[in-house]
């Protein structure tokens, strides 16, 4: 079955502007989770959705924002970039949750410049 | 508070050596426990996981943790390392009631031939 699907797979914005990343998860995933992945800062959770609620947040400030729709796609936002969000931002869905492990996407890379 | 560490940041092993990657958390109860592995530009790719029962837990592509509660310890073997064993790997930790991972700093394996 088909994996996790990120897109886009690279992205190029500009200070201030803001953007959009897109996650499909696998097929009968209900719990999607996000992370940024930075060489400075390593993994780090942003959110997770199930069956369009947000469970967990990390610490993150607000211009990071995500949803999740009736057929457990994920969005997440970034407004108001900074050059400090650049990232390989991860997307990684699960069936039951935690207990059954994640599975990742290959992942967004975004550069801000 | 809240810890996963995985003290070496680089590892380098001959192509047919053995190969162990140690990874210590500082949680108040025991949490579920996972390594990845992430090719470069990639995502991640779960090797492995526990929770509970046996503490020898085997993984895909030949590898194998070991739980032990007394040392809060959860590390990564494999007897016989390939050079496509080059790459990433993380240690990362969940609660059951979290829908998060916390990950460790992440291990990088070189394999010399």
């Amino acid at each position: 079955k088909a994996g996790v699907t990120q897109t886009p797979r690279y992205l190029i914005k500009t200070r201030g502007q803001q953007v959009t990343l897109s996650c499909s998860p696998i097929s009968g995933h209900r719990s999607v989770s996000w992370y940024q992945q930075t060489p400075g800062q390593g993994l780090q959770f942003l959110f997770e959705y199930f069956s369009e609620t947000q469970r967990n947040k990390g610490n993150f400030p607000g211009r990071f924002s995500g949803r999740q729709f009736s057929n457990s796609r994920s969005e997440m936002n970034v407004s108001t970039l900074e050059l400090g969000d650049s990232a390989l931002y991860l997307c990684a869905s699960t069936s039951m949750g935690t207990l059954y492990g994640y599975t990742f996407g290959s992942g967004t890379r975004l550069t801000v410049v | 508070a809240q810890s996963v560490t995985q003290p070496d940041i680089h590892i380098t092993v001959s192509e047919g050596a053995s190969l162990e990657l140690r990874c210590n958390y500082s949680y108040g109860a025991t949490p579920y426990l996972f390594w990845y592995v992430q090719s470069p530009g990639q995502g991640l790719q779960l090797l492995l996981k526990y929770f509970s029962g046996d503490t020898l837990v085997q993984g895909i592509k030949g590898f194998e943790a070991e739980f032990k509660r007394s040392q809060s310890s959860f590390n990564l073997r494999k007897p016989s390392v390939h050079w496509s064993d080059a790459a990433e790997y993380f240690c990362a930790v969940a609660l059951s009631n979290d829908y998060k991972l916390s990950f460790g700093a992440g291990t990088t394996v070189t394999v010399r031939a």
